[in-house]
């Protein structure tokens, strides 16, 4: 079956470390991959973008990885601060679907912490 | 801008009861979602207008129907609401379906069915 799924539902980190969140998926052929965060109460807002032939993007302290080889995306936030504190989604755009699905697909999100 | 803006905020329904979430986006979207966000589920989507005048069902359609009243507004409708629709609602709107351009998000619509 298909799947996306990020490994980790917390992750509680200090201040001043670089925070690793993981989301993999089977069974499918991403032609894009997203991360966004989420702030309680709140929508989801978008972070970054990644295509299915690029292998790293940045924007700031933030780091996005692609692998479609093993199948799984690294989300990193370098210097991480307590504002960073958020559940984080990942979400995939599948290139081969062909059933009326719409658009992205979402995990089911990590939540972050970052302690000072 | 104010972006995608969904009403109500908040509402308490008694099961068989009847609503709509309306939705409304002013950044010229082609594209707008329904999805429901549960504990432990995840974002799941309910429907999708790919362009006015077009709608689809998406992951979870039963129990819902919509209406794609123009290129801003897209509602959402319970006609009978049950206890497995109590969730939080956020619609959402894109330039281009499956195009890998950013979705923007309502601030959600919390729904109680009693």
């Amino acid at each position: 079956s298909q799947k996306i799924e990020q490994n980790s539902e917390a992750l509680n980190i200090q201040e001043g470390k670089t925070a690793t969140l993981t989301c993999n998926y089977t069974n499918y052929s991403p032609a894009y991959l997203q991360w966004y965060r989420q702030d309680p109460g709140r929508g989801p807002v978008f972070l970054l973008l990644i295509r299915e032939n690029e292998k790293e993007k940045r924007k700031e302290r933030l780091k996005v990885t692609f692998d479609t080889t093993l199948k799984q995306s690294l989300f990193h936030i370098t210097a991480s601060q307590p504002a960073d504190s958020a559940t984080y989604l990942c979400a995939l755009i599948p290139s081969n679907y062909g059933g009326s699905q719409g658009n992205l697909i979402f995990g089911k999100g990590t939540k972050l912490s970052v302690k000072p | 801008n104010a972006g995608v803006t969904q009403t109500p905020k908040f509402q308490v329904l008694k099961t068989g009861q009847s609503m709509t979430l309306q939705c409304a986006q002013d950044m010229n979207h082609n594209s707008m979602y329904w999805y429901r966000q549960d504990p432990g589920m995840g974002l799941r989507l309910i429907y999708y207008s790919a362009s006015e005048g077009t709608t689809d069902k998406g992951e979870v359609p039963n129990g819902y129907n919509v209406s794609r009243l123009n290129k801003r507004e897209f509602s959402l409708r319970l006609e009978s609401a049950a206890p497995s629709q109590t969730s939080v609602y956020f619609c959402a709107s894109s330039v281009k379906l499956r195009s890998g351009n950013t979705i923007y998000f309502g601030e959600g619509s919390w729904l109680t069915v009693v």
